[in-house]
């Protein structure tokens, strides 16, 4: 069965650097998500991307984020200047339909983000 | 505010018997609910999608129903087996937002031999 996969499992960075985490999702899926998880916290949205824009993001999503769909396959987070409050576990997804409320959202198995 | 609550934080039950988790939702108005697990360590997997005018949905030893008055989805897992050992997550979307997922905190649910 197709699956999502992300690197690197386990990224250590200091704080204030710069920091890439990369996925490949399912190679027919039309739509893109981040999400990211506290540890012991909630599954909490970052931010959706379909037809090479951001459709939704939430408040955590702020200017020290981007994405990017840099080929056919990678879909990239990119967090400009890391904080400590960024450690997290970080999930991708993956979906397909017309209507993405209706689809079942695939999930890679992280990375864990630590910030020194 | 918007609020997902899943019942107990832990359930643990005896093998064989029905396991019933429970999602309550306050000042939301959700198109979809959706039923995820996820062990440790690992992302989220999907098990199950209702929408707000179906009342009950079942897959093998799963079912899920939706009352949308009350505000409530119930999931539950019959005849369950230590491998049903997990975090069950219920997840909403909203019908202004057909993409993201809002997660509720999961319950643990352990299944004794």
């Amino acid at each position: 069965e197709p699956e999502v996969t992300q690197t690197p499992s386990h990224q250590v960075t200091q704080m204030g650097q710069e920091v890439i985490l990369r996925c490949v999702p399912i190679s027919n899926h039309l739509y893109f998500y981040w999400y990211r998880q506290i540890l012991g916290q909630k599954v909490e949205f970052l931010v959706s991307f379909y037809n090479n824009e951001i459709s939704e993001k939430s408040e955590i999503f702020d200017d020290q984020f981007s994405v990017e769909r840099p080929d056919g396959s990678n879909f990239t987070l990119k967090i400009r200047s890391t904080k400590l409050e960024d450690s997290a576990m970080y999930f991708c997804a993956s979906s397909d339909g017309q209507l993405p409320g209706n689809q079942p959202q695939h999930f890679g198995d992280g990375t864990r983000l630590s910030i020194l | 505010s918007q609020k997902i609550e899943q019942n107990s934080e832990a359930l643990n039950i005896q093998e064989g018997k029905t396991a019933t988790l429970t999602c309550n939702y306050t000042n939301y108005s959700p198109a979809y609910l959706q039923w995820y697990r996820q062990d440790p360590g690992r992302g989220p997997v999907f098990l199950l999608l209702i929408r707000e005018n179906e009342k009950e949905k079942r897959k093998e030893r799963l079912k899920v129903t939706f009352d949308t008055t009350l505000k409530q989805s119930l999931f539950h897992i019959t005849a369950s087996q230590p491998a049903d050992s997990a975090t069950y997550l219920c997840a909403l979307i909203s019908s202004g937002s057909a993409r993201q997922l809002t997660f509720g905190s999961g319950t643990q649910l352990t299944v004794l031999p």
